[in-house]
């Protein structure tokens, strides 16, 4: 299948701090990706949908400054977790939309395990 | 809203037994359902989508919109079959996950 890169694999940071993470579409342009929150023993929660050249949209409770995407390219979408506090500390998925695909559609990275200390 | 309940957190059975997996889903309309496979330390990816009605891996997956069902069955569990399990619903191209259910086969 389409192969999604997601980076840093895991990251430690402390509280006050910035975190950009990636998500890459490696072998297909990606016009849509998805960002996904998961605590421990949880489900994953959508968190916003990235739409290329424009606005991400974000669900319900999640703060859009708090939690920055940028989808700048048809391969590249980054999540920043500003000022990150210890309560963002979790795993962030992200996942990849490749249309043109008959089959499986949606395409996930590997995710990005954040602590915060 | 629309909400994908997976009763069971845990599932444990021994090799070579039957396989379900609940998945309950809400949708009044024509949902589009799916299921997840997380092997250990591995990403998440698709299993089987209901669509398709094919059988991966031996498993299988009937939507029934009567019991607004999706469970996911495997009549001979394999050790190599031990992940963790979601199932997912389609929301206007977003999926919505339910809260997984892990599969634990013994020896």
């Amino acid at each position: 299948g389409a192969v999604v890169s997601q980076h840093p694999s895991w990251v430690i940071c402390k509280s006050g701090t910035s975190v950009k993470i990636e998500c890459r579409s490696l072998d297909f342009q990606a016009t849509t990706m998805f960002w996904y929150r998961q605590f421990p023993k949880q489900s994953l929660m959508l968190m916003a949908t990235s739409n290329e050249g424009s606005k991400a949209t974000y669900e319900q409770g999640v703060e859009k400054d708090k939690f920055l995407i940028n989808h700048a390219s048809l391969t590249l979408s980054t999540l920043t977790v500003t000022s990150a506090h210890p309560e963002d500390s979790s795993f962030y998925i992200c996942s990849a939309t490749d249309y043109y695909r008959a089959d499986e559609k949606l395409f996930f990275g590997s995710g990005t395990q954040l602590s915060v200390l | 809203a629309q909400r994908v309940t997976q009763p069971e957190k845990l599932l444990s059975v021994f090799k070579g037994a039957p396989v379900e997996l609940k998945c309950n889903y809400s949708y009044s309309g024509s949902p589009e359902l799916f299921w997840y496979v997380q092997y250990s330390r591995q990403r998440l990816q698709l299993l089987l989508r209901h669509i398709s009605r094919e059988s991966i891996k031996g498993f299988t997956a009937d939507l029934n919109k009567g019991e607004t069902s999706f469970h996911l069955k495997k009549p001979f569990a394999q050790e190599e079959d031990s992940a963790m399990y979601y199932c997912a619903q389609n929301n206007t191209d977003k999926l919505i996950f339910g809260t997984g259910t892990r599969l634990q086969v013994f020896p």
